[in-house]
């Protein structure tokens, strides 16, 4: 079956554009994830979807980050008024419900914000 | 806050050796810990995944101990070749019942043919 799919795979944009990065997780997971990694920081949490219930937003580093799951599915993070400090390899991951659970890895989104 | 670092930064071995990647947190509260490789340009993979009420996990030549107390956990790889070169990460959950990971620092495996 299909693994978690992101898209793009590379984006390049100046800084002050706004971008949008999709993620298609695996069919039936009901959790999703968004991760960040860069060069400074490793690799950072940014924000949970579990089902119908509130997004986990905690790991957001600022307002300008937001993430939508429509139809319990596709999952979009848009970045607005992106900053050079916002380049970096964006990852999404799904997994089935629990803590236990594996979580699957697409391939990443490179930002790059010149 | 719970903190993960990963010991060596880099690693470079000659195929066939036996080797030890070492992963260690500051909170011994957690529910388990993975080890993930990532190859370059790709996202990560899961490895194995230890419960907090294990101690060790194998799969294949790989095999993960997990010591709670002291907050360190191991991924043994045994007779390496030139494919198990990648980055290898560990992560724990970011704190309570959660999935959320908090990673560590990783180590870049060179497996020397």
């Amino acid at each position: 079956g299909a693994g978690v799919s992101q898209s793009p795979s590379n984006k390049v944009t100046e800084k002050g554009k706004d971008v949008e990065l999709r993620c298609d997780p695996i069919s039936g997971h009901t959790a999703l994830y968004w991760y960040r990694q860069s060069l400074g920081q490793g690799l950072e949490f940014l924000i949970y979807f579990q089902g119908n219930s509130a997004p986990d937003k905690s790991g957001l580093p600022s307002d300008r980050f937001s993430a939508e799951r429509t139809g319990g599915s596709v999952s979009t993070l848009t970045i607005q008024r992106t900053q050079q400090e916002d380049s970096a390899v964006y990852l999404c991951a799904s997994s089935l419900a629990g803590i236990q659970e594996t979580q699957y890895f697409g391939p990443g989104t490179r930002l790059l914000v010149l | 806050k719970q903190e993960v670092t990963q010991i060596p930064a880099a690693l470079s071995v000659p195929e066939g050796e036996n080797l030890v990647l070492n992963c260690s947190f500051t909170d011994s509260a957690i529910y388990n810990l993975q080890w993930f490789r990532q190859d370059p340009g790709k996202g990560l993979t899961s490895l194995l995944l230890i419960q907090s009420s294990q101690r060790e996990q194998t799969s294949g030549r790989l095999n993960a101990s997990l010591d709670k107390s002291s907050g360190r956990s191991t991924l043994y790889i045994a007779a390496s070749q030139p494919g198990d070169s990648a980055t290898y990460l560990c992560a724990v959950p970011r704190g309570g019942a959660t999935n959320k990971l908090i990673f560590g620092t990783g180590t870049l495996l060179a497996v020397q043919p």
